[in-house]
């Protein structure tokens, strides 16, 4: 089966500036998440959606990043206004269904100048 | 605060000796863990996982322990080869939820 697939695979952009990532899951995955990334440290999670609806988002700093997954499959994360502190590697993952172990993307790596 | 840890950030063996990575966990709460390999550039890979009501489980050439009692996780890769240098990731789905939290990582190195 295909994997997940993510793009782009890099972006460099300067602090202030607006940016949007794009994940597909694996087809017929319900559960799709995003996780944050910082060097040197284990990913952390952002946003989590079943389906089209969003299960949790309770580490998502909501005053600045986004998240829609609007008709269940594809999914983007936009971050706008970004900070310097938002370089970091994003990674989508998708599961059949919560609980299960997840597949995760190669992931969009960002820096912010 | 719900959280993952590792007690070695790197972890260097010869090519054919057995590794043992190991990862500290601290919510008691937790029934469900994983380990991801991630090589540079790549998402993290799925290796094996195991459930609170077990203390042992086995893969190909991979053992996952869990010791509940003292909320300790080790990853033991047997014969280990250069396709195993990465960085290793336990993962607990904390107080039973489906998100899972992850540790910083161990950083794997395999010398010919």
């Amino acid at each position: 089966e295909a994997g997940v697939a993510q793009s782009p695979r890099y972006k460099i952009i300067e602090k202030r500036q607006s940016v949007a990532f794009w994940c597909n899951p694996i087809s017929g995955h319900a559960t799709l998440y995003w996780y944050q990334q910082i060097l040197g440290q284990g990913p952390k999670l952002l946003i989590q959606f079943q389906n089209n609806g969003v299960v949790d988002d309770s580490q998502l700093p909501k005053d600045r990043f986004s998240a829609e997954r609007l008709k269940g499959v594809d999914s983007t994360l936009k971050i706008q206004p970004a900070k310097l502190e938002d370089s970091a590697v994003y990674l989508c993952a998708s599961s059949l269904d919560q609980g299960r172990g997840y597949t995760f993307g190669s992931g969009t790596r960002l820096t912010v100048v | 605060g719900e959280s993952v840890g590792l007690h070695l950030p790197t972890l260097s063996v010869q090519e054919g000796d057995n590794s043992i990575i190991n990862c500290a966990y601290s919510n008691s709460a937790s029934d469900y863990f994983i380990w991801y390999k991630q090589e540079s550039g790549k998402g993290p890979q799925f290796i094996i996982d195991i459930r609170s009501n077990m203390d042992k489980r086995q893969g190909q050439r991979v053992t996952v322990l869990l010791n509940k009692t003292v909320k300790h996780l080790s990853l033991q890769i047997a014969a280990t080869q250069p396709g195993d240098s990465a960085v290793y990731f336990c993962a607990e789905n904390g107080s039973g939820t489906y998100k899972y939290i992850f540790g910083t990582g161990t950083r794997l190195k395999v010398l010919a």
